[in-house]
């Protein structure tokens, strides 16, 4: 069965530094996804993208992060400057109609 | 902005019972909802959807009930079993929303004791 992959698991980055989500979404869909979960909160919207574009941003979604589709296969959020608040797991989603499926998230932990 | 809500953090039932979680919403725009499965350390996993000019949705021992006067939505889980321990979260979709973004409650942390 097709499913959403993510890629690293686990990072762990220092305050200030450039961090690189990775995520490979299941190959015929078209809407993609980002959303966070800080631990003990509730699982949030960051953005979506669609036909090569931002669709759709949150106010969480500043300009220190970014997304990209940079071939026909991934899909990456960038955060340039990390802040001890990015500290999440974040989570890629993808869909073809309603229902979005995820992606088993990627921890990450500013220090 | 509590848009989605579940007001019950956690359910413990008997192995074999019904389960019932509880969503509600604010928001009439909202015209899907989805709920979700989660383990520790991986993704929400979907389980099930209901539409909003649907008032009951089923799939196998998972049933969505959706009251859209009450703005209120149910989970059930009949026969319950101990692997679906885990938290649920209710989800919903704006019919205005051609980005499908979703908003998330809080979660309700389901222990079903064998």
């Amino acid at each position: 069965e097709p499913e959403v992959t993510q890629t690293p698991s686990h990072q762990v980055t220092q305050m200030g530094q450039e961090v690189i989500l990775r995520c490979v979404p299941i190959s015929n869909h078209l809407y993609f996804y980002w959303y966070r979960q800080i631990l003990g909160q509730k699982v949030e919207f960051l953005v979506s993208f669609y036909n090569n574009e931002i669709s759709e941003k949150s106010e969480i979604f500043d300009d220190q992060f970014s997304v990209e589709r940079p071939d026909g296969s991934n899909f990456t959020l960038k955060i340039r400057s990390t802040k001890l608040e990015d500290s999440a797991m974040y989570f890629c989603a993808s869909r073809a109609y309603n229902e979005q499926f995820f992606g088993p998230g990627t921890r990450l932990t500013v220090l | 902005d509590q848009q989605v809500k579940q007001n019950s953090p956690s359910l413990s039932v008997q192995e074999g019972r019904i389960s019932i979680l509880n969503c509600d919403y604010t928001n009439s725009m909202f015209d899907y909802f989805l709920w979700y499965k989660k383990y520790p350390a991986e993704g929400p996993t979907f389980l099930i959807s209901i539409s909003s000019i649907k008032d009951k949705n089923e799939d196998g021992r998972f049933t969505v009930f959706l009251n859209k006067s009450a703005k209120h939505l149910s989970l059930h889980i009949v026969p319950s079993q101990p692997g679906d321990s885990a938290v649920y979260f209710c989800a919903a979709k704006r019919g205005s929303s051609n980005t499908g973004k979703l908003i998330f409650g809080q979660g309700t942390t389901l222990q079903v004791k064998p």
